[in-house]
């Protein structure tokens, strides 16, 4: 079974500081990851994906497969960084076994 | 260019009633998928459907039907109305599984 694991809840930092999202999944294949982002009463929206391999305002992931992870990191928190952020993995045994499975999200709070 | 859209956005049923969240895309994608989203549970799998005829479960599928006579239209049927449906609905589309989601907006539910 796939399974993705986001540890904290909530995460707290402060504007210019450094964030790191964490994400572990657990999935015996070769997983597709996404991070997804959703602002305050707005719709969930595509932040990123490993396969894609860049930045995206200023987030980036990489895969480590040896540590089943997907960390998203940012050198520099911005306030409007403040969203709830789902890490995702595409997977399956293919037809209609193939599923998308989210975290529970990272409530990630920027203060000034 | 719509996207996926929802309807409605906000609605209030009593225990017992039943209703259709109603979901369209126009980009013609395979794939289309509900979600319900809750307090620190993340965003859990209802129903999803591969393509036009078929649908299949998710994590979460009592007390829910759907239909995808379609490429456009993926409807969540509620028959019964419990107070744990009480949520936030997300509808989503892509070409393929391994292919970034779009989400609607959202549909709030409150069963009272």
């Amino acid at each position: 079974a796939q399974r993705v694991t986001q540890p904290e809840k909530l995460l707290s930092v402060f504007k210019g500081a450094p964030v790191e999202l964490k994400c572990n999944y657990s999935y015996s294949g070769s997983p597709e990851l996404f991070w997804y982002v959703q602002y305050s009463r707005q719709r969930l929206q595509l932040l990123l994906r490993h396969i894609s391999r860049e930045s995206i305002k200023g987030f980036t992931a990489d895969l480590n497969k040896g540590e089943t992870s997907f960390h998203l990191k940012k050198p520099f928190a911005q306030e409007e960084d403040s969203a709830m952020y789902y890490c995702a993995l595409s997977g399956g045994s293919g037809g209609s076994n193939y599923k998308l499975t989210f975290g529970k999200g990272t409530l990630l709070t920027v203060n000034p | 260019n719509a996207g996926v859209t929802q309807t409605p956005k906000f609605q209030v049923l009593k225990t017992g009633q039943s209703m259709t969240l109603q979901c369209a895309q126009d980009m013609n994608h395979e794939y289309m998928s509900w979600y319900r989203q809750d307090p620190g549970m993340g965003l859990r799998l209802i129903h999803y459907s591969v393509g036009a005829g078929i649908t299949d479960q998710g994590e979460v599928p009592n007390g829910y039907n759907v239909s995808r006579s379609t490429t456009e239209d993926f409807p969540l049927r509620l028959l019964s109305a419990a107070p744990s449906q009480t949520s936030v609905y997300f509808c989503a589309s892509s070409y393929r599984l391994d292919q970034p989601q779009h989400f609607g907006d959202g549909t709030r539910l409150s069963i009272l």
